[in-house]
């Protein structure tokens, strides 16, 4: 039973240009959402996070947007470097934080 | 400062057997979560503890178990092994029980043969 997908498995992006990335959640439970970026060989590391009584969430070149009613978030990356060429999840909480739930990763390569 | 540390790195076991992995956290921190993430999918959620007491629980057998010690360390232990135990085990803690940004480790490849 998975409550948080990602179904692109991944996403290449010309440096320079805008990458999005989606996810979609089942649980209405949710109120914490947040995208980590894993590069080979390391654990994930936070991004971003948004709370769900916000709708966008900026972080320089990240920005995550927040649609309850579709159930949906997308992670907006402008511009796209090189660098940021990773493995994405999105992931969810409840307010208290106990368990979190994982997509299951887009990987994006960005393109010099 | 260091980061989250797990041990062993890479461990190869054998169906039936059990396996301890260990955790230490970022200093400060005193909650610490397990995950498994399996090839090609996302960290699946196994405990959370926080002060030594388990917090939050994933939906896998009681042959996972785990503990929190004193300094805040912590063990995942896996006992009966099968083949589908295979997988990245990650530890992430953060500050407190009520914090949503999690510092994870590199995580231990454990692979059943």
């Amino acid at each position: 039973d998975q409550q948080v997908k990602q179904n692109s498995p991944s996403l290449s992006v010309q440096e320079g240009r805008i990458s999005i990335l989606n996810c979609d959640y089942t649980n209405s439970m949710f109120d914490y959402f947040l995208w980590y970026k894993k590069y080979p060989a390391e654990g994930p590391t936070f991004l971003i996070s948004i709370s769900s009584i916000k709708d966008k969430n900026e972080d320089g070149r990240f920005t995550v947007f927040l649609n309850k009613s579709a159930k949906h978030l997308s992670l907006h990356i402008v511009p796209s470097q090189p660098g940021d060429s990773a493995v994405y999840f999105c992931a969810a909480s409840s307010y208290n934080f106990n368990k979190f739930y994982f997509g299951s990763g887009t990987k994006l390569n960005v393109k010099p | 400062d260091a980061g989250v540390t797990q041990s062993p790195t890479h461990l190869i076991k054998t169906r039936g057997q059990h396996v301890t992995l260990r955790c230490s956290p970022i200093s400060g921190h005193k909650s610490v979560s397990w995950y498994q993430q399996v090839l090609g999918q996302g960290p699946q959620f196994i405990f959370q503890y926080y002060e030594k007491e388990e917090r939050g629980r994933g939906n896998f057998p009681d042959r996972f178990s785990a503990r929190q010690f004193p300094n805040y360390s912590s063990e995942l232990n896996v006992n009966a092994l099968l083949l589908g135990d295979s997988a990245l085990y990650l530890c992430a803690s953060t500050l407190g029980d009520r914090y949503h940004e999690q510092y994870f480790g590199p995580g231990t490849r454990l692979t059943v043969t």
